[in-house]
């Protein structure tokens, strides 16, 4: 089976930066991703590795180390809206599309 | 059309009652999913279509029955649940089975009493 750590919560001020970090245990390693969930709706597909490297796209950035099972999502210019869970989730090799999500670190920005 | 819908937004039922929850996608996608989500916990894995073909099916006990009539069309048959089913249930789809993102629907609250 696949082991997904997260912080469960995060505090951070409006306009700072926030990374959370993710870490798994897996075996035949096929993705990872990060998923935004506002309270009482759907996630939403925020970013996807499956190589080595920061991957930016806008305020938000993943990064992924293979060799150390390890993953970050930075949040630049934190706004109020960024206040949710934000999911890490695993794909593995054998999975037939299962998503393995990790328990979600709830972001809450203050002014 | 770049979105999963799901009938209806919300559902009360009683523990004898039998209900349909509904999820339709028009982005061609051939890989379908059901999660069921607690409060404050992830989306847990019930079932997965491909190709409108059962390929997963996560030890779902059969009060739920899912069902796939065509590639836009999945359908989770709900009878004789009981208060503990009462959760957030979300449909999903990818382009296939094997394809990275999943998009979505915004969920169907089911309550049961």
């Amino acid at each position: 089976g696949q082991n997904i750590d997260q912080p469960t919560e995060m505090t951070a001020t409006e306009g700072a930066i926030v990374q959370i970090n993710c870490t798994y245990q897996t075996s035949g390693f096929n993705g990872l991703f990060w998923y935004q969930q506002h309270a009482g709706e759907a996630p939403t597909f925020l970013s996807y590795n499956v190589l080595d490297g920061l991957e930016e796209k806008g305020r938000f950035s993943s990064f992924l180390s293979r060799s150390k099972g390890y993953s970050y999502l930075l949040l630049k210019e934190l706004q109020m809206k960024d206040s949710a869970s934000y999911l890490c989730a695993v794909k593995t090799t054998d999975s037939w599309g299962k998503l393995q999500f990790g328990a979600g670190t709830q972001v809450v920005v203050t002014p | 059309d770049t979105e999963v819908t799901q009938t209806p937004k919300h559902l009360v039922m009683g523990m004898t009652n039998k209900k349909s929850l509904k999820c339709e996608q028009h982005m061609g996608h051939r890989a379908m999913y059901w999660y069921k989500q607690k409060a404050k916990k992830p989306p847990e894995l019930m079932f997965v279509y491909s190709y409108e073909k059962l390929s997963i099916n996560e030890s779902v006990p059969s009060r739920f029955s899912p069902e796939c009539p065509n590639s836009s069309l999945l359908n989770l048959h709900l009878h004789a649940l009981q208060p503990e089913d009462s959760a957030l249930y979300l449909c999903a789809s990818s382009q296939d089975h094997e394809y990275n993102e999943q998009f979505f629907g915004p969920g169907t609250r089911l309550t049961v009493l």
